[in-house]
C-alpha cells in the first residue's frame, strides 16, 4: 500500500551545524506534504508543510525540499540548537486531511 | 486558548476490557482525527469525524469506534482489548477545508 518512510532512523548534528532529514514517499497522487516534530512526551507538532506545485519552501530556520521525479521530501535545519533534538517524521495528506507518517528519524543534537 | 486537550492522560487496562478516551479540540476547529502510535512508530490514522460524523477511516477493526458531539469534542472507544492495543492514542483538531493540525498530547493506554 501507499507509504511514507524515512531513510536514516536516527542523526546525530554537532550543534551549530546544519540538519538534513530525508524522506521517500510511494504515493504520487499525493498532493500535501508536512514535517512534524514529536518530543518526548508530548504529540506531534507542526513544523513546515508543502504543496505538490512547489519545490521549495523556507520557514523560520527550516527548509523544506520537495523533489517528485524521485519521491523524495527533505528537511533542512539551519544552526541546528539542542531544543531541536526530537523525533521528525515527514507525512503525506491527502483528501479530507487524513494524515499518512512515515516511521519517524530521530535528531540527536551534539552540544 | 487551550489547544487541543486529552483525558486521560494514562491508563492500564486489563485484556478483553473496554476503554474511553476523550478530547477537546483547539478552539475554533471542528474536525477531529484520532491516531494510534505505538512505541517507535508513527501515527497510525484510526478514524476522522466532522459534523458528528465519522468521515474517514483507516485500517482499524471495528472494535474502535468514535463520537464527536456538538460542541465537537469526541471520544474514541475501543472493545475486546489486546495486548497490541498498548499504544500513545493521539487526537487531533482542524478547522474544516484547512489540512493543518494541531495535536494533543495523546493518552498513553496500557493493556496487560
Amino acid at each position: 500500500g501507499e507509504s511514507v518512510g524515512l531513510h536514516l532512523p536516527t542523526l546525530s548534528v554537532q550543534e551549530g551545524d546544519n540538519s538534513i532529514i530525508n524522506c521517500a514517499y510511494s504515493n504520487s497522487a499525493s498532493d500535501y506534504f508536512i514535517w512534524y516534530k514529536q518530543e518526548s512526551g508530548k504529540g506531534p507538532q507542526f513544523i513546515i508543510d508543502i504543496r505538490s506545485n512547489m519545490d521549495k519552501r523556507q520557514g523560520q530556520r527550516v527548509t523544506v525540499l520537495l523533489n517528485k521525479t524521485v519521491k523524495h521530501l527533505s528537511l533542512q535545519i539551519a544552526a541546528t540548537q539542542p531544543g531541536d533534538s526530537a523525533v521528525y517524521f515527514c507525512a503525506e495528506s491527502g483528501g479530507y486531511q487524513k494524515v499518512t507518517f512515515g516511521t519517524g528519524t530521530k535528531l540527536q543534537v551534539i552540544p | 486558548d487551550a489547544g487541543v486537550t486529552q483525558s486521560p492522560t494514562h491508563l492500564i487496562k486489563t485484556r478483553g476490557q473496554q476503554v474511553t478516551l476523550r478530547c477537546s479540540p483547539k478552539s475554533g476547529h471542528d474536525t477531529v482525527s484520532w491516531y494510534q502510535q505505538a512505541l517507535g512508530q508513527g501515527p497510525q490514522f484510526i478514524f476522522q469525524y466532522y459534523e458528528e460524523e465519522e468521515r474517514q477511516r483507516g485500517n482499524f477493526p471495528d472494535r474502535f469506534s468514535g463520537h464527536q458531539f456538538p460542541n465537537y469534542s469526541s471520544e474514541l472507544n475501543v472493545n475486546a482489548l489486546l495486548l497490541g492495543d498498548s499504544a500513545l492514542y493521539l487526537c487531533a483538531s482542524s478547522a474544516a477545508l484547512e489540512v493543518e493540525q494541531y495535536f494533543g498530547p495523546g493518552t498513553r493506554l496500557t493493556v496487560t
